[in-house]
């Protein structure tokens, strides 16, 4: 089976912008989450989609917005860009997200404000 | 809120020796115990993973031990190789529909 893809790998964006990131998990999975990485905060938990509904929100403000298709693809887009917004983001699929199922990320895509 | 303490931050240690990272989590319905491997510029991959009704998992040169009573969970790398230098990630997995990441253990293995 093909890995989580995640698609652009790279992004460059100006404070005030907004900006649309995409992921396709591993077929057959209907859970998608997402995360943001920076060296300074680890990975930290944005949400979480299951069969189009968003089942679960981390401490981000609104501003972080994201929606899954009939297809479990899922995009999160961000408004207003900051220059605090730079970091990796990373989406991870699972087969249903249950309480233990095993979540496999795709390769992150790097955003850098200016 | 639920949490997950790592330790160490950073960890060197001289090739062939073992390395020890160790967790704490708060949610006491946390029930799935992975660990990830994040190689530099690379993505975050699983290799090792433990269940709440396992006290301890091993696959070749790594073990993971729970203890649900204490909330704590740690990750044994045996004879560590160069290739084992990376950072490592302990997740906790509950109730909720979220991973619970540590804030990352960076492992130095010096030749």
């Amino acid at each position: 089976k093909a890995g989580v893809t995640q698609t652009p790998r790279y992004l460059i964006k100006t404070r005030g912008q907004q900006v649309t990131l995409s992921c396709s998990p591993i077929s057959g999975h209907r859970s998608v989450s997402w995360y943001q990485q920076t060296p300074g905060q680890g990975l930290q938990f944005l949400f979480e989609y299951f069969s189009e509904t968003q089942r679960n929100k981390g401490n981000f403000p609104g501003r972080f917005s994201g929606r899954q298709f009939s297809n479990s693809r899922s995009e999160m887009n961000v408004s207003t860009l900051e220059l605090g917004d730079s970091a990796l983001y990373l989406c991870a699929s699972s087969f249903r997200g249950g309480s233990t199922d095993t979540q496999y990320f795709g390769p992150g895509t790097r955003l850098t404000v200016l | 809120g639920e949490n997950v303490e790592q330790h160490p931050s950073t960890l060197s240690v001289q090739e062939g020796d073992s390395a020890v990272i160790k967790c704490t989590y708060s949610d006491s319905a946390s029930n799935y115990f992975p660990w990830y491997k994040q190689e530099l510029g690379k993505r975050p991959q699983l290799i090792i993973d433990i269940r709440s009704n396992v006290g301890e998992k091993k696959d070749q040169r790594i073990a993971v031990t729970l203890n649900k009573t204490a909330k704590h969970f740690s990750l044994h790398i045996t004879e560590t190789q160069p290739e084992d230098s990376a950072v490592y990630f302990c997740v906790a997995k509950g109730g909720t529909y979220k991973y619970i990441f540590g804030t990352g253990t960076r492992l130095k293995v010096l030749a």
